[in-house]
């Protein structure tokens, strides 16, 4: 079966430190994987998609990498801030472009 | 529009109701995603459309759960003969297939049903 986890299940940090979160999945026959981030009560904004292919992505103070041989993915986040408190959500895409499979996600809370 | 859109954001019903909740998905998507969400948890899949073909019905929890996308854009998800464990966040997402490459799913922002 293919299963995402996602560690730590939250986490609270002082604004302006530098953080990792980690996603693994079982399989890693993936095509893709997309890192996304929910408000509360909103839906999923996409953060990054990283191909198959790629080992890392990144934009603005995100940045992504991709061990497929692994199982695992790691979102870095730069100098956090208050605007970065939301879940974050990791899902490999299994399928080419079919349905994603999600973690539990990260809540994570930045405190000014 | 620029984003996907769902209608209604919010919807109660009552036990035993009919309801049917509606997306509009990025233009020239073909592909088109459900996904249920309940709270605490991260989505599931539920159906899936490569234009108005129906591909992957295989997260629809019950036969009271119906989706279509009869011109291959705007698409409907009915859900019939509510019952409690049916509330939740129910998130539609589409996108972009060119050739063997997928460039990601865009969702919109959820109806959020109750069943009272």
């Amino acid at each position: 079966k293919q299963e995402v986890t996602q560690i730590p299940a939250a986490l609270s940090v002082p604004e302006g430190e530098n953080l990792v979160l980690n996603c693994s999945f079982t399989d890693s026959a993936i095509y893709n994987l997309q890192w996304f981030r929910q408000d509360p009560g909103k839906g999923l904004t996409s953060l990054l998609l990283i191909q198959s292919s790629q080992r890392e992505q990144t934009s603005g103070r995100l940045n992504a990498s991709l061990d497929k041989s692994s199982g695992r993915s790691t979102l870095y986040i730069a100098a956090s801030q208050p605007g970065d408190s939301a879940t974050y959500l990791c899902a490999p895409d299994y399928n080419q472009g079919g349905k994603l499979i999600f973690g539990q996600g990260t809540e994570l809370s930045v405190k000014p | 529009g620029a984003g996907v859109s769902q209608s209604p954001r919010y919807k109660v019903a009552k036990r035993g109701q009919d309801v049917a909740l509606r997306c509009d998905p990025i233009s020239g998507h073909v592909s088109l995603f459900w996904y249920q969400q309940a709270l605490g948890q991260g989505p599931e899949f539920l159906t899936y459309f490569q234009n108005e073909a129906q591909l992957d019905k295989s997260g629809l929890p019950s036969d009271r759960f119906f989706a279509e996308r009869p011109e291959g854009s705007v698409s409907t998800l009915k859900i019939q003969r509510t019952q409690q464990e049916d509330s939740a966040v129910y998130l539609c997402a589409s996108s972009l297939v060119a050739g063997v490459i997928s460039w990601g799913q865009f969702f919109g922002p959820g109806t959020r049903l109750t069943v009272l």
